[in-house]
């Protein structure tokens, strides 16, 4: 079954620092990768997907991520992070076939000043 | 383009009441989907619908019923609550999976 970890719950960073959030799928095909921001309140929203091609994808509001099969991650990075960037946020991957995403538990961010 | 539409949008039940959710899209899609949200829970889908007509369980379908008889709103719907199913109740369609999804705004439930 697929399955998506986020191993933070929580993560400080101060204002301007640099920012990794890191995601592990399991499964052996080739998965679909998603990123999404959820701020106080609000509904999901999508910073990024990976589905084929470039192992490094652009998303929205400076976010990036790189997807690496070797270690089965898809780790989203930020070079400079800014107070409006704390919020909730959620890896999500499926695979071929499948009609439904499957979320992780998410990693809350803090942004320090 | 309201994109999902998710209505009401807070409510308060007592335990054995029952009640529906209403989720709307106007983007044509044809893949509908209900998620709850638990703090340190993640999102967990509920029910989801592949279709017109069509509707499938999540990994936590018990003590809800969907319907899907119009290709733009999927509805789920509580029998009988109970105070475990106070939650945010997130409604996403899409027309393709590997699109991603579009999320409604949530709807915060309360079972006294």
């Amino acid at each position: 079954a697929q399955s998506v970890t986020q191993p933070d719950i929580h993560i400080t960073v101060s204002e301007g620092a640099s920012l990794e959030l890191r995601c592990n799928y399991s499964y052996g095909a080739t998965p679909y990768l998603f990123w999404y921001v959820q701020s106080p309140g609000q509904g999901l929203q999508l910073l990024l997907k990976y589905f084929s091609g470039d192992t490094l994808v652009q998303g929205i509001k400076g976010f990036e991520a790189e997807f690496k099969r070797s270690q089965s991650s898809f780790n989203l990075r930020k070079p400079s992070v800014h107070w409006s960037d704390a919020a909730e946020y959620f890896c999500a991957v499926t695979y071929s076939g499948y009609s439904t995403l499957t979320f992780g538990k998410g990693t809350m961010l803090l942004v320090s000043p | 383009n309201a994109g999902v539409t998710q209505t009401p949008k807070f409510r308060v039940l007592k335990t054995g009441q029952s009640m529906t959710l209403l989720c709307a899209q106007d983007m044509n899609h044809e893949y509908m989907y209900w998620y709850r949200q638990d703090p340190g829970m993640g999102l967990r889908l509920i029910h989801y619908s592949v279709g017109e007509g069509t509707t499938a369980k999540g990994e936590v379908p018990d003590g809800y019923n969907v319907s899907r008889l119009k290709k733009q709103n999927f509805l789920l719907g509580l029998e009988s609550a109970a105070p475990s199913q106070t939650s945010v109740y997130f409604c996403a369609s899409t027309d393709r999976i590997v699109g991603g999804y579009t999320f409604g705004s949530g709807t915060r439930l309360t079972v006294v």
